[in-house]
């Protein structure tokens, strides 16, 4: 079963930063921290992942606590086409092919 | 952007008929996966791939499937007698290198809805 764990759903207005929460208390010390959006039943979105350090890309920012055990994912601006469910992982860091492991994750809704 | 490209968008069949679903996926990528989620249900982890061989796969991937590299650019999944309880999308997903270089993250097509009647 997945390693974390996801408000169900969310609210948020448009135009404001969204903060998804993430908490993966056992988390090891080579495991990433992954973030995927699906959209009505398209195929998942890879949005960002980190391991220690803060990340941002062009979609998002990751903020992953010092003691690792949570995170959080900020759309900065949201927009109703971010209305989603995102899924936070965890994933092995070292060799080979793995699969990621789906939660339920949280059903974020953009209100106007 | 290049990504991960999947036909047909939707097939139907009928029960005990085998099925393919085809999947181009990146160009420089070198690991392959199948997923899958029924409607309304989490999406779940079939099988990996890499270097012409499987690398991974779960308690779902039973003898009915099987996965295949035909010609070095499509990958595809095989459900030879298909059940109802295969109606599912099917999503297949590419990574440039796996967990080995800063872990590179998969990249999902937009799947195929199998619907078994």
């Amino acid at each position: 079963d997945a390693k974390t764990t996801q408000p169900p759903s969310m609210d948020c207005a448009e135009g404001r930063a969204a903060n998804l929460p993430c908490n993966h208390s056992t988390i090891s010390g080579n495991e990433y921290v992954y973030w995927y959006r699906q959209i009505h039943s398209q195929g998942p979105q890879y949005i960002i992942h980190g391991l220690k350090n803060n990340e941002t890309n062009e979609m998002a920012s990751l903020i992953i606590t010092e003691d690792r055990k949570s995170s959080t994912l900020i759309l900065p601006h949201a927009t109703l086409r971010d209305t989603a469910v995102y899924y936070c992982i965890v994933r092995v860091g070292g060799g080979g092919a793995d699969g990621l492991t789906f939660g339920k994750g949280t059903h974020l809704i953009i209100q106007p | 952007e290049p990504e991960v490209t999947q036909t047909p968008s939707h097939q139907v069949t009928q029960m005990g008929q085998e099925v393919i679903l085809r999947c181009v996926p990146i160009s420089n990528h070198l690991y392959f996966y199948w997923y899958r989620q029924i409607l309304g249900q989490k999406v779940e982890f079939l099988v990996s791939f890499y270097n012409n061989e499987i690398s991974e796969k779960s308690e779902i991937f039973d003898d009915q499937f099987s996965v295949e590299r035909p010609d070095g650019s499509n990958f595809t999944l095989k459900i030879r007698s298909t059940k109802l309880e295969d109606s599912a999308m099917y999503f297949c997903a590419s990574s440039e290198a796996g967990r080995i270089i800063n872990n590179s993250p998969l990249h999902f097509g937009n799947g195929t809805r199998l619907t078994v009647t």
